[in-house]
């Protein structure tokens, strides 16, 4: 089976700085993605590592490590606004169409003023 | 640049009758996706069409079917509803690419 976790919760106060981790085991592994929901809107596209290493997007950054199975996204500068859910994504097929996306259960990120 | 369309936004249906949920993709992309999304099980991958093709199938019973159409637009249909089958449905579409996945704002199921 496929299997992503992640933290359920997180909080930290405005101006702070976030980690949240991802681990994986899946049955393909095509590329690490993050996606930032919303109460009652659509997930948004964050990041994608396709490759090991740090990508940069603004105040967000995400990392994969694809000997350790493992990927975390850096929020930094927090804002209330960012008071979301957050899911890593494992994309596990080969091709040049997205495929499946298995996602983790999702953090919920609380930002305190 | 109008974004992925889902309607309708609520539907309330009784046990055993079927559904049909649809999908506008960005224009220009040509791939659509469909996930359930329920508190329990979290956000799981239902079927991937391509030009009208299904590409990807997840693990879900025989119930639940789609089908994409030449303007790329989508549909998924859920026959014999049953109470478990109450989520949220998302549609995403995304170009001819494996990074970013564009989601609706999703289908709210209420099976009664």
């Amino acid at each position: 089976g496929q299997s992503l976790e992640q933290p359920s919760e997180v909080t930290a106060v405005e101006g702070a700085i976030v980690q949240i981790n991802c681990t994986y085991q899946t049955s393909g592994f095509y590329g690490l993605s993050w996606y930032q929901q919303h109460d009652g809107g659509a997930p948004t596209f964050l990041s994608y590592n396709g490759l090991d290493g740090l990508e940069e997007t603004g105040r967000f950054s995400s990392f994969l490590s694809r000997s350790d199975s493992y990927g975390y996204l850096l929020l930094q500068e927090l804002q209330m606004k960012d008071s979301a859910s957050y899911f890593c994504a494992v994309r596990v097929d080969r091709g040049s169409t997205l495929g499946r996306l298995y996602f983790g259960r999702g953090t919920q990120l609380t930002v305190w003023p | 640049k109008a974004g992925v369309t889902q309607t309708p936004r609520y539907l309330i249906k009784t046990r055993g009758q079927q559904v049909t949920l649809s999908c506008s993709p960005i224009s220009g992309h040509r791939s659509v996706s469909w996930y359930q999304q329920t508190p329990g099980q979290g956000l799981q991958f239902l079927f991937e069409y391509f030009s009208e093709t299904q590409r990807n199938k997840g693990n879900f019973p025989g119930r639940f079917s789609g089908r994409q159409f030449s303007n790329s637009r989508s549909e998924m249909n859920v026959s014999t509803l049953e109470l478990g089958d109450s989520a949220l449905y998302l549609c995403a579409s995304s170009l001819d690419g494996p990074t970013e996945a564009f989601f609706g704002q999703g289908t709210r199921l209420t099976v009664v």
